[in-house]
């Protein structure tokens, strides 16, 4: 199971800031948060991943709460092209490899 | 220059019938997965391998075999499929797997098998 939760849908108006949230309450300390993207009939677009600091990058901004049980990706001016599944992932650790679950996602809307 | 490409990108067959996936990574990687999306879109882990040695197989029917000839290639052959097998079949690549926490995946475009 995904160790990750978030919301299933958001919108944000072309231009505007979008801050998708994300909690991982359950994340051990040596575990990164990775965001990847996937737009529709396409393969999942690796975005940007981070540990304790905040993040940035020429597609976002991550920032990581202190405890590191949530995080934001911030897409600072969303065009219709960041319209997608956003996914959120902690990549977990089992005996002697390690898998990265996907879960849901939010499903990002960006409206002209 | 595509990093993960895999062909064929459509694949329509019938029950019963044995097909193959490709997959290549011009990256320099070490791990290679096979991911699979069913219609709900999830995206769930069905193998892996490193330096062509399988390192995860999920619980998959044995009717899924994976082939890595070469550290940049990992193929995917399903035998005697089934309308069940009617998925987006994705190939990824990492730099690293157990070590990798800092290692992102990078996805090919996808395979879409739909069998009738």
């Amino acid at each position: 199971d995904a160790k990750t939760t978030q919301p299933t849908s958001m919108d944000c108006a072309e231009g505007r800031a979008a801050n998708l949230p994300c909690n991982h309450s359950t994340i051990s300390g040596n575990e990164y948060v990775y965001w990847y993207r996937q737009i529709h009939s396409q393969g999942p677009q690796y975005i940007i991943h981070g540990l304790k600091n905040n993040e940035t990058n020429e597609m976002a901004s991550l920032i990581i709460t202190e405890d590191r049980k949530s995080s934001t990706l911030i897409l600072p001016h969303a065009t219709l092209r960041d319209t997608a599944v956003y996914y959120c992932i902690v990549r977990v650790e089992e005996t002697s490899y390690d898998k990265v679950i996907f879960g849901p996602g939010t499903s990002l809307s960006v409206i002209p | 220059d595509t990093a993960v490409s895999q062909t064929p990108k459509y694949l329509v067959t019938q029950m019963g019938n044995d097909k193959s996936i490709k997959c290549e990574q011009n990256l320099g990687h070490d791990t290679m997965y096979w991911y699979k999306q069913d219609s709900k879109k999830f995206l769930k882990i069905m193998f892996s391998y490193n330096n062509k040695e399988l390192i995860i197989n999920e619980t998959v029917p044995n009717r899924f075999s994976p082939k890595s000839p070469d550290k940049a290639h990992l193929n995917l052959h399903i035998n005697s499929l089934e309308l069940g097998d009617s998925a987006v079949y994705f190939c990824a690549s990492s730099q690293d797997w157990w070590q990798g926490n800092n290692s992102p995946l990078h996805f090919g475009n996808g395979t879409r098998l739909t069998v009738t």
